[in-house]
């Protein structure tokens, strides 16, 4: 099946410091949908993606559909303790309709005061 | 408030007695999708509702079922639970969109199997 590689696993930062992850694929993807993920909650949807090309911001958090729609970024700015978290990439293959979500195994971020 | 809701968010099962955990949602989707996570792992899809068809995915254990008797209503049946099965179990729902079907998520049911 469709597998995404998403990197990197986990990352310490200092609170204030900017944030990169990303997700690769090996086949295309018609819309990319970033989640984070708190202990004990379900995923919360962050931003979604549906054109290749495009960018789209939501506050602190900005995230690019890749070109050749095999791949996409989330960048948080000026991280804060809450930003503490899982951060998914999560892709659905042409043609979306019903189909389940194919998850990246997801971004540990840890902020240390 | 709340549009995808499982109850309960906690639930503890012995081994082999069957179990069910509930979703319900207000957003009158067309689709309900069931997910399984396990500690540190990406959600897992199981199998999916669109409409009143049942969709299983095909490494679906045969011990996991699904009933949805109206549009607002899912529900995940463990018939003979194992140890294995604990889990954190997530339901979804989506409006069926060619261009734009995002999945949201309840805060998930976590199963613990003794």
């Amino acid at each position: 099946g469709q597998q995404l590689n998403q990197s990197p696993q986990s990352m310490f930062i200092q609170e204030g410091e900017d944030v990169s992850m990303n997700c690769t694929s090996s086949s295309i993807f018609n819309t990319w949908l970033w989640y984070k993920q708190e202990p004990g909650e379900g995923p919360v949807l962050l931003i979604a993606l549906y054109k290749a090309g495009e960018l789209t911001s939501n506050g602190r958090l900005t995230a690019q559909f890749g070109i050749t729609r095999k791949d996409s970024f989330l960048n948080i700015s000026a991280s804060i303790p809450s930003d503490v978290g899982i951060y998914f990439c999560a892709g659905l293959p042409s043609g979306g309709g019903a189909d389940g979500l194919t998850f990246g195994k997801g971004t540990h971020l840890i902020i240390q005061p | 408030d709340a549009m995808v809701i499982q109850n309960p968010r906690y639930q503890v099962t012995q081994f082999g007695k069957p179990v069910t955990l509930s979703c319900s949602q207000t957003l009158n989707h067309n689709v309900m999708y069931w997910y399984q996570q396990k500690s540190s792992q990406a959600p897992k899809l199981l199998f999916h509702y669109y409409d009143k068809d049942f969709n299983n995915e095909a490494d679906t254990p045969d011990n996991f079922q699904s009933r949805r008797p109206n549009t607002s209503f899912c529900f995940l049946d463990i018939r003979s639970p194992g140890l294995g099965d604990a889990a954190m179990y997530l339901c979804a729902t989506s409006r069926d969109s060619r261009a734009k079907n995002i999945q949201y998520f309840g805060a998930g049911t976590r199963l613990s199997v003794l």
